[in-house]
C-alpha cells in the first residue's frame, strides 16, 4: 500500500515553462488536495477536488491549473512559471464525504520546486 | 473564511520537559486534525479530534468545540519531537476544504 505518491520530487524550471505535478493514491479516496509550503507560512490551499471529475480552488489559486480525471489521480499544472511559485508542494488525500467529518488526511512526500 | 491561529509560533524546550500548544480558530468545525511535520518534511497525522480528548504515548489532544480550541500535549520531550506541528480544520458546513494554521516549530534540545 503505496499512500500518496508524488512525482517529480524535485525539479528546476525556468520562467515561462510549464510543467505537471503528479499525485496517485491507492486508498479509494475521494476528497484530494494541493497545498504549498513557504517558509514561515505553512500550509496554504491551492485546489482541492471532492470527488473524479470535480475541483475547486483553494487560497492560493492563480497561475495554476487541476484536473481530476481518475480518482486516483490529481495534477498540478504551472502553465507559466514564475519565481514566486518556487516552493515545496503537497499532496494530500481522504476518505471524508460531504455529509461526514470523518477521515484522516493522507500527504504524500512532497515536491520541490525551483523556478529561476 | 475560517482562521486558524497556532501559539506559541516558536518553543525551545530541554528533553524530558512537558509543553502545550494551543489551536484557536474563529467557526464551528466538523473536523480538526493535529500534524507533526519532521526535519526531512514530511507530514504525519497524530490526531483526529473535532472534540474531546485522545492520548497517543506521550502525546494527547484535547479539543474544546464549543470554545474553539484544540491542545496538543507532549510529555516528557524527545529530540524527536523536534520540527513543526500543524492543526488543520475544517468548517462545518463547508465541503473539503481544511484549512491549517501556520504551525508551531519546536526544537527538543539533549
Amino acid at each position: 500500500n503505496a499512500g500518496v505518491t508524488q512525482t517529480p520530487k524535485f525539479r528546476v524550471l525556468k520562467t515561462g515553462q510549464s510543467m505537471t505535478l503528479l499525485c496517485a493514491q491507492d486508498m479509494n479516496h475521494e476528497y484530494m488536495y494541493w497545498y504549498r509550503q513557504d517558509p514561515g507560512m505553512g500550509l496554504r490551499l491551492i485546489h482541492y477536488s471532492v470527488g473524479e471529475g470535480t475541483t475547486a480552488k483553494g487560497e492560493v489559486p492563480d497561475g495554476y491549473n487541476v484536473s481530476r480525471l481518475k480518482k486516483q489521480n490529481f495534477l498540478l499544472g504551472l502553465e507559466s512559471a514564475a519565481p514566486s511559485q518556487t516552493s515545496v508542494y503537497f499532496c494530500a488525500s481522504t476518505g471524508d464525504r460531504v455529509s461526514s467529518g470523518a477521515n484522516v488526511l493522507t500527504f504524500g512526500a512532497g515536491s520541490r520546486l525551483t523556478v529561476l | 473564511g475560517i482562521q486558524v491561529e497556532q501559539s506559541p509560533p516558536d518553543l525551545i524546550l530541554q528533553e524530558g520537559a512537558n509543553s502545550t500548544l494551543r489551536c484557536n480558530f474563529s467557526d464551528s468545525v466538523n473536523n480538526l486534525q493535529w500534524f507533526h511535520q519532521n526535519p526531512w518534511g514530511q507530514l504525519i497525522n497524530l490526531f483526529y479530534i473535532p472534540s474531546g480528548t485522545k492520548q497517543n504515548g506521550r502525546l494527547s489532544a484535547t479539543t474544546v468545540a464549543t470554545e474553539r480550541y484544540s491542545l496538543l500535549y507532549i510529555s516528557s520531550s524527545q529530540t524527536t519531537d523536534s520540527g513543526v506541528y500543524f492543526c488543520a480544520v475544517k468548517v462545518s458546513d463547508s465541503w473539503g476544504k481544511l484549512q491549517f494554521g501556520a504551525g508551531t516549530q519546536v526544537v527538543v534540545t539533549p
